[in-house]
């Protein structure tokens, strides 16, 4: 298996613009996390999906952070409108349920100027 | 809330034994984890203990888990250049899905 596999690797916006990070599931794995990493504030769980349904969303910054699952393999993080302190860099990782080990994505690291 | 708490560097000599100590509030833990994290890329699951357990061993790597204090280390033996990198401890919080809780993670720097 290719492991979680994430998109784009970097990505450069401008404020103000729509940024859409991705991510593809371990295939048979039926839970999603979305984490964000910085210096100041380490790694924080944004939200996470049991089954595609949307279980905690309390780590969601405000209203311009939006995720869904479309499908059972993949998932979307929406910004919109993108502001300098999102620049992060943004994990998804997925599990299987059992010990609950997750795996992680190699990352997107967004900067917003 | 709950929390897992790390200190955030440590300095060794290659060859000597790292060890990396993490503290945890959770008294429901089931599992508990140490995660590997190289630069400019994602976390590495790299073992894990039960919490009905008290040490586990993998290698170089050995776990110790004291769920009276609540403490998790993780020993690495004969350390590597290669071993540099931050490493997080995290548990599995208890009828929460899945949800890991993730210590703020230790910075291992490893000297030749």
């Amino acid at each position: 298996d290719a492991g979680v596999i994430q998109s784009p690797r970097h990505e450069v916006t401008e404020m103000g613009q729509e940024v859409t990070l991705r991510c593809k599931l371990i295939s048979g794995h039926n839970s999603l996390f979305w984490y964000r990493q910085t210096m100041m504030r380490g790694l924080e769980l944004l939200i996470y999906f049991n089954n595609n349904v949307p279980i905690d969303d309390s780590g969601m910054p405000e209203d311009r952070f939006s995720a869904k699952m479309p499908n059972a393999s993949f998932s979307t993080l929406k910004i919109q409108p993108s502001e300098p302190r999102d620049s992060a860099v943004y994990f998804c990782a997925s599990s299987s349920g059992g010990i609950g080990e997750q795996y992680f994505g190699p990352g997107t690291r967004l900067t917003v100027t | 809330g709950e929390d897992v708490e790390q200190s955030l560097f440590l300095s060794v000599r290659e060859g000597d034994s790292s060890v990396i100590n993490c503290t945890y509030t959770d008294s429901s833990s089931t599992y508990l984890y140490w995660y590997k994290q190289e630069p400019g890329a994602g976390l590495q699951l790299l073992t894990y203990i039960f919490s009905n357990m008290d040490m586990k061993q993998d290698q170089r790597l050995t776990v110790l888990l004291n769920k009276k204090d609540k403490h998790l280390s993780l020993r690495i033996a004969d350390t590597q250049t290669g071993d540099s990198a931050i490493y997080f401890c995290a548990e599995r919080e208890y009828n929460q899905g899945g949800k890991l809780i993730f210590g703020q993670g230790t910075e291992l720097s490893v000297k030749p």
